[in-house]
């Protein structure tokens, strides 16, 4: 039943390696977006997809490579992983409308990657 | 640049009292202001949300007031629970042209102890 889900949960690695973050959302939406969390629980987006299409790409270093098969998934991989990289990251979905606001950005729990 | 501003960092309040947030922002293009709430190791879920052609917005316990000229809007929790403590942030968003999507741009987050 949960509406939008990360895997994993958590996830702990080595400065240098290459870790994957899948995320699905069964709500049919068709935006998905990539959420960072620094550890002041600052919250800014990184990247935006709407129907498979990059829409928004906040500046983020290009190690971070999301990519979207499906409008129901969006996944973030990240390579060359380094010690700032740790935070929490979130994916989140929502639906466009013609007009006025999307529908409410639903999150999912969030991946907490440690980097070491 | 921090678009959105949000204060107090930390807030406590007595069982029952009233818990005031507020947040500024810049953009005068933002025309979508939701607040969100986050229990720990939770995502963040949408608490209300305002559209800048009310002044106030009020669901249950919980109210927006908006100032439009003064680019101010803020969070009242009345009757303040300990089920209420949590990290509360408001957020801002353009909804017209461009390719925002639905890009929700934050404030830093308050934590919110009500104390029973």
């Amino acid at each position: 039943d949960t509406a939008v889900s990360q895997t994993p949960k958590y996830l702990v690695t080595q400065m240098g390696n290459d870790k994957s973050i899948k995320c699905e959302q069964n709500l049919g939406h068709d935006t998905m977006y990539w959420y960072k969390q620094d550890s002041k629980k600052f919250l800014k987006i990184m990247f935006s997809y709407n129907n498979k299409e990059l829409i928004i790409n906040e500046t983020v270093p290009n190690r971070f490579s999301p990519k979207s098969p499906d409008k129901a998934h969006l996944n973030l991989h990240i390579n060359s992983l380094e010690l700032g990289d740790s935070a929490v990251y979130f994916c989140a979905s929502s639906q466009r409308r013609d007009r006025g606001p999307n529908t409410e950005a639903f999150f999912g729990q969030g991946t907490r990657l440690t980097v070491v | 640049q921090q678009q959105v501003k949000q204060s107090p960092q930390s807030l406590i309040v007595q069982k029952g009292g009233i818990s005031i947030i507020n947040c500024a922002y810049e953009n005068t293009a933002f025309d979508y202001f939701p607040w969100y709430q986050q229990f720990p190791g939770k995502g963040p879920a949408l608490l209300i949300a305002i559209r800048p052609d009310v002044s106030e917005k009020k669901e249950g316990r919980f109210t927006i007031s908006f100032n439009k000229s003064a680019k101010q809007f803020s969070l009242h929790i009345m009757d303040s629970q300990p089920g209420d403590s949590a990290t509360y942030f408001c957020a801002a968003s353009r909804t017209a042209g461009g390719t925002s999507y639905g890009k929700l741009t934050f404030g830093q987050g308050t934590i919110l102890t009500v104390h029973p």
